[in-house]
């Protein structure tokens, strides 16, 4: 089946940990998400990676590092820096770079839960 | 001011009434608008996309009014299952917006 592997489902952070989520998609997607979300809260884009070898910041970047190595894997790395990072970590993909009707519609992963220990 | 505004709820209705949900996006540039559909401690799922000329999905009828900038959600007949909370998102050039959510629950 197509669709967005998030991995691990939940994962437990000691202070000074360096943690990284995986995110695959088999959707054959161009553009790839990193999104956060607190409880109650609504989701805040962290990166985004339109093409491979290419990502940008979104508006809560700092504390996270992503790579685009491949089409199909967009992972993000999760810092000491990062000061509060307990969340849910929200990985989405969609089809077409720029395009304006059905290829914007936006497809997420499960999810990934991550505690600060 | 955030870019898409959504009125948090929650929204308490019976089984069986009708139950509207509107959004204000500030970016009037956006071009397309979807309504998502995200269950507790679930990923979002994607409810309906949103036309201009409004479109309609069996109990569900969402409308875009760019004058106004807002879009609508409409629940029909609501059923105990369609308890979740209602993003709406605002795409614009490879940026997608989401508002903070609308939480309904449906009691019987």
């Amino acid at each position: 089946d197509g669709g967005i592997t998030q991995s691990p489902k939940y994962l437990f952070r000691k202070e000074g940990q360096n943690v990284t989520l995986s995110c695959e998609q088999n959707l054959n997607h161009d553009a790839m998400y990193w999104y956060r979300q607190d409880p109650g809260q609504g989701l805040r884009l962290i990166y985004y990676s339109q093409i491979v070898n290419d990502f940008q910041k979104g508006d809560i970047a700092e504390g996270y590092s992503v790579s685009r190595e491949k089409k199909e894997s967009f992972p993000l790395t999760v810092t000491s820096a990062q000061k509060n990072p307990t969340a849910f970590y929200l990985c989405a993909s969609r089809r077409a770079v720029g395009s304006h009707s059905s290829g914007n519609t936006i497809y997420f992963g499960e999810g990934s839960w991550l505690t600060v220990v | 001011r955030k870019e898409v505004e959504q009125d948090p709820g929650p929204f308490n209705v019976p089984e069986g009434a009708t139950v509207a949900f509107n959004c204000t996006y500030s970016n009037s540039a956006s071009q397309s608008f979807f309504w998502y559909r995200q269950d507790c401690r679930k990923e979002p799922k994607l409810l309906m996309s949103v036309y201009s000329s409004g479109n309609e999905d069996g109990r569900f009828t969402a409308q875009l009014n760019r004058a106004s900038q807002y879009i609508s959600l409409l629940i029909r007949d609501s059923k105990l299952s369609d308890s979740a909370t209602y993003l709406c998102v605002a795409y614009n050039n490879n940026d997608m917006r989401f508002g903070a959510g609308t939480r309904l629950t449906v009691k019987p």
